[in-house]
């Protein structure tokens, strides 16, 4: 069983439609919780970062982590084309090293 | 711009033949890192330094080699590459006991023909 698992996609909306993107883990000492997005042939960027439980909102992206079911989601609202891109997650447990999750690919459609 | 720069972007060699992939960081950190992404895969940790102090994954085959001469520069040596090494090559950055918040380069294609 792999520590991080996560929907590989691909996944296709319309312009304006709710992007939903989902990761189940099994290590209970996770506790930073990060969203990476990485475009075609470039290195990921951090999108979003929770530490715990709880939920985070910037903009049009939400995070929630729930740690009791141990899944985490983002949902990107109003997507947008330039929204295009895989979608990482990763969580660590405080020490150097993230585990990530295999990336689930986006299309959103003009 | 403070930044993560990794030459070069795209790699072709050889069966067997040595490269040597390098990062450099304007961000001052610590700890710098090298991850490995095969196609459609998570990036897989290789290993990381914190200043001189170098941590190998316990998976990373010996082939995998790095330098850190100094705090911004960090090599990735691969001494004889295989079809299987064939993948992208990200370098990261971040503070320490900042896992959380890794600054990841635009990473190097690679090629082992």
């Amino acid at each position: 069983q792999k520590e991080v698992e996560q929907d590989p996609g691909p996944l296709s909306v319309p312009e304006g439609a709710i992007v939903s993107l989902n990761c189940t883990y099994s290590n209970s000492a996770f506790q930073y919780f990060m969203w990476y997005r990485q475009y075609s042939r470039k290195g990921p960027e951090l999108l979003m970062y929770t530490y715990s439980s709880g939920n985070k909102e910037d903009g049009r992206f939400t995070a929630q982590v729930d740690k009791s079911s141990k899944y985490i989601s983002l949902f990107i609202r109003d997507s947008q084309p330039s929204d295009s891109a895989t979608y990482l997650c990763a969580m660590s447990t405080n020490d150097y090293k993230l585990s990530f999750g295999a990336g689930t690919t986006v299309t959103v459609r003009a | 711009d403070a930044m993560v720069i990794q030459n070069p972007r795209y790699q072709v060699t050889q069966f067997g033949k040595p490269v040597t992939l390098s990062c450099s960081q304007t961000l001052n950190h610590n700890v710098m890192y090298w991850y490995q992404q095969k196609s459609s895969q998570a990036p897989k940790l290789l290993f990381h330094y914190y200043d001189k102090d170098f941590n190998n994954e316990a998976d990373t085959p010996d082939n995998f080699q790095s330098r850190r001469p100094n705090t911004s520069f960090c090599f990735l040596d691969i001494r004889s590459p295989g079809l299987g090494d064939t993948a992208m090559y990200l370098c990261a950055t971040s503070r320490p006991h900042s896992a959380d918040t890794q600054y990841f380069g635009p990473g190097t294609r690679l090629t082992v023909l």
